[in-house]
């Protein structure tokens, strides 16, 4: 069974500061792998995906990074900024599970002024 | 694009009622699914479909549970009987063909009293 470990679980950093959040997952066997923000009270908004082909995919101040072999996956976060104050979930989907998302548990992110 | 509509936003009920929870997907997305998310367990896959047809649906918790989508652009969830536990924010998304890509809607906040 597929399971996805999001590391720290809770992370508070000042403004400006440039940060990574880490995702694994135990299964290599992943068709894709998506990173999601989540604001309080609010549904999943997604932020990228990189399929199992790819090293890495990015959009404007983010950058994901997926390592198969290791079962690995970073979200790089450049200037940070308060309106990044979310929570970020990462989730993978299996070769043979019709593309069913395994989600982590999340890290929560702070950015403080 | 509106994005993936889902209906009630918020349900209070008492124990023992039906609930019924309503989604559109995205127009053109030929997969949907339906995840329950809890501060215990996280997010869960509950079962999705593939152009309109149920593939999976080992997540539903219970028999109390039930899901149809019987067109390309409508899908419910229904609870029946509801219990206190099954209190939790139910998210609706759909999936884009070309990338797999999910796209989740607002969630409904369902609180069974």
């Amino acid at each position: 069974k597929q399971e996805v470990t999001q590391i720290p679980a809770a992370l508070s950093v000042p403004e400006g500061e440039n940060l990574v959040l880490n995702c694994s997952f135990t299964d290599s066997a992943i068709y894709n792998l998506q990173w999601f923000r989540q604001d309080p009270g609010k549904g999943l908004t997604s932020l990228l995906l990189i399929q199992s082909s790819q090293r890495e995919q990015t959009s404007g101040r983010l950058n994901a990074s997926l390592d198969k072999s290791s079962g690995r996956s970073t979200l790089y976060i450049a200037a940070s900024q308060p309106g990044d104050s979310a929570t970020y979930l990462c989730a993978v989907s299996l070769n043979n599970a019709g593309n069913m998302l395994t989600f982590g548990g999340g890290t929560r992110l702070m950015v403080k002024p | 694009d509106a994005g993936v509509i889902q209906s009630p936003r918020h349900e209070v009920t008492e124990m023992g009622q039906e609930v019924t929870l309503r989604c559109k997907p995205i127009s053109g997305h030929n997969s949907l699914f339906w995840y329950r998310q809890t501060m215990m367990r996280g997010l869960e896959l509950l079962i999705y479909f593939n152009n309109n047809v149920p593939i999976d649906d080992s997540g539903m918790p219970e028999d109390r549970f039930s899901a149809k989508m019987p067109n390309a652009s409508f899908s419910t969830l229904k609870i029946q009987p509801s219990e206190p536990r099954d209190s939790a924010v139910y998210f609706c998304a759909s999936r884009r063909r070309q990338t797999n890509e999910q796209f989740f809607g607002p969630g409904t906040r369902l609180t069974v009293l």
